[in-house]
Parts: C-alpha cells; sequence; structure tokens
C-alpha cells in the first residue's frame, strides 16, 4: 500500500479556503486518490476522489500533482462544518478487493 | 434512503462479559466492513464481507473477536469475553460492490465501554 504523509492538524477561518495537502510519493500507476473526513463523534464520509486530471465536486475540489506524488483537497470557503479529520487514501480502483486503509489524517479546525 | 444503521450506539459493560454489535447495511450494497477506532491505533479496519462471506479478517485482534453476516440486510460483531483494552467506537460501513474504489459508507457507530 502506497504511503501518505499529510500535517496532523491545520487552522483555518471561517469563510476563506482551505488547502489540505497529502504527500504520496509510492503511489502506483493505477492508484486513485480517495478524500474520506471524519466530523466529531460521525463516521468517515466520502469526499472526492481522482486519477490524474483536478476533479471538483459539491464538496470540494481535487487538485492532483503532475507527477501525482501529491494532491491537494481544497474547500474554497471553508465552514465551521468543515471542522473534521480529513484523510488522504490511495486506493486502487476496480481491483478484486475494497479495502479501504485510513492514516492519521489532518484535523481541521475553523475559527469563526 | 437510510444509511448504515448500528446497534446500540453507546454500551457500558464490565470485563467478561459479552457484547454483541449489530449492523443493518444500506439496501443492496454487497460489501460490509467492521472497522474500529481508537485514539492510540486510529481507524483499523477488523474484517469485510462481500455478498454476505468473510473475505478478510486478519484485522480481528483475536480469536475473543468473531463476525457473521447471516443475510445481506444483517451483520453481528461479538467481543466475547470483553476486556478494558476493546473500549473504542465500533463502526460498520457498506459498499455498493466488493470492488476497490466504491464509496464506502459509514454508520455512526458503537461507543463500546468495558469498565
Amino acid at each position: 500500500d502506497a504511503k501518505t504523509t499529510q500535517p496532523n492538524s491545520m487552522e483555518s477561518n471561517e469563510e476563506e479556503p482551505v488547502h489540505l495537502p497529502c504527500n504520496h510519493s509510492t503511489i502506483s500507476g493505477t492508484d486513485y486518490i480517495h478524500w474520506y473526513r471524519q466530523l466529531p463523534s460521525q463516521g468517515p464520509e466520502y469526499v472526492i476522489h481522482g486519477l490524474t486530471s483536478n476533479v471538483n465536486n459539491r464538496m470540494a475540489s481535487l487538485a492532483i500533482a503532475e507527477d501525482r506524488k501529491s494532491s491537494t483537497l481544497i474547500l474554497h470557503r471553508a465552514t465551521l462544518r468543515d471542522a473534521a479529520v480529513y484523510y488522504c487514501i490511495p486506493y486502487y480502483y476496480g481491483g478484486a478487493t475494497n479495502k479501504l486503509i485510513f492514516g492519521t489524517g489532518t484535523l481541521l479546525a475553523v475559527q469563526p | 434512503d437510510a444509511g448504515v444503521i448500528q446497534s446500540p450506539r453507546h454500551e457500558v459493560t464490565e470485563m467478561g462479559q459479552e457484547v454483541t454489535l449489530r449492523c443493518k447495511p444500506i439496501s443492496g450494497h454487497n460489501s460490509l466492513f467492521w472497522y474500529r477506532q481508537t485514539m492510540m491505533r486510529g481507524l483499523e479496519l477488523l474484517i469485510y464481507f462481500n455478498n454476505n462471506v468473510p473475505i478478510d479478517d486478519s484485522g480481528m485482534p483475536e480469536d475473543r473477536f468473531s463476525a457473521k453476516m447471516p443475510n445481506a440486510s444483517f451483520s453481528t460483531l461479538k467481543i466475547q469475553p470483553s476486556e478494558p483494552r476493546d473500549s473504542a467506537v465500533y463502526f460498520c460501513a457498506s459498499s455498493p460492490t466488493g470492488k476497490s474504489g466504491n464509496t464506502i459508507y459509514f454508520g455512526e457507530g458503537s461507543w463500546l465501554t468495558v469498565v
């Protein structure tokens, strides 16, 4: 499994953009990059995923480096509800097994 | 649509007692997962099922833990006998298929305290 490195914690102000980085230098060519987040006292929830191109959805954007060794999750306007632990997970797509292995993630604090 | 439903939400039990955690996956989902979360070890995958069959139980900590999935809409995780170090949040999750890359949907967790 590819290793990931994320900052332990980050802070942001409400209504400002947040860029959450992730290094995954050992990612294989077939691994997608998935992001999940875990709000306080809840189970993790899917945020976004991508392979090579930048991706956008209603929750966030994902910017993937050209060499795929790093990616950045972008929250365009942080809200208090975005305070959570964010997990970056390289994830082989289409294989026979569907194991999602979590690292330690980044704890995002959002200040009003 | 109802999400993954877990019960009980909270349980406090005495060391040595049997604990049974229950899970109802999202209807139509073929894969089911049990995770455990503690401060020390983070989120750990204990076991997962495809089409009610256990595929990988390498994360199950020891023989005191067992998991079953008698049908597509129900699974249990049992700890017998329970120990204080089993105190954790146990999450059940499901996904549409067993193929990797499918989004995995988590329940709200069962908060277990063993005293």
